[in-house]
């Protein structure tokens, strides 16, 4: 079974505080992935990564940086957290390829409260 | 317009029901499909992929149909256990997937 895990199911920080959100898994996935889900907005890319030390910005980068320096681990930096940053963070690996092979396996996901 | 597109319900359908959701797409370039699952205050998991031809998996069945970008999930004999948010995904790019809002489903007794 993959296992994509996420070091804290909540977290609650204050304005202005470095964040960080650990991810591992254990699958020898090349990609990794860091989303935000919010009430009717559904799932939003913040950053990806199809390799060790590359990374790619997805649809709100904003505000977030992330650290790929291993194969298994994915970390996503709130700077300096904002309230607008209060939301569910969800981790999630695949292969690469096309087709069955990236089909997204995720972490149990961190609440954070920004505030 | 949205990348994908979901009604987000609610359904709220009794124990046996059939119930049926579609989910739109924008890019015709699209190359993957899934729908996933979600619990309330859980992750995602994946519920089925989705093929060209279509494909069952029990009482799941999913559809793909390119020509008018949209993938449909018939879920036969409801239980009360497929009380869940029903998400769908789209691989538009490399390694990019786009998901609805989801919908919301509730089986009633």
């Amino acid at each position: 079974d993959v296992k994509v895990t996420q070091s804290s199911r909540y977290l609650v920080k204050r304005t202005g505080e470095k964040v960080f959100l650990e991810c591992v898994q254990d699958m020898d996935h090349e990609n990794m992935f860091w989303y935000r889900q919010d009430p009717g907005l559904g799932l939003r890319l913040i950053y990806f990564s199809y390799d060790v030390k590359m990374k790619e910005k997805g649809d709100i980068p904003e505000g977030y940086s992330v650290s790929r320096e291993k194969k298994e681990r994915f970390s996503l930096i709130l700077e300096s957290a904002s309230t607008n940053q209060t939301s569910m963070y969800l981790c999630a690996s695949s292969l690469s390829g096309a087709g069955s092979k990236n089909i997204q396996y995720f972490g149990a996901g961190t609440r954070l409260s920004v505030l | 317009r949205k990348e994908v597109e979901q009604d987000p319900g609610p359904f709220n359908v009794p124990e046996g029901a059939t119930v049926a959701f579609n989910c739109t797409y924008s890019n015709s370039a699209s190359q993957s499909f899934f729908w996933y699952r979600q619990d309330c205050r859980k992750e995602p998991k994946l519920l089925m992929s989705v093929y060209s031809s279509g494909n069952e998996d029990g009482r799941f069945t999913a559809q793909l149909n390119r020509a008018s970008q949209y993938i449909s999930l018939l879920i036969r004999d409801s239980k009360l256990s497929d009380s869940a948010t029903y998400l769908c995904v789209v691989n538009m790019r490399p390694n990019q997937f786009y998901f609805g809002t989801g919908t919301s489903l509730t089986v009633i007794p």
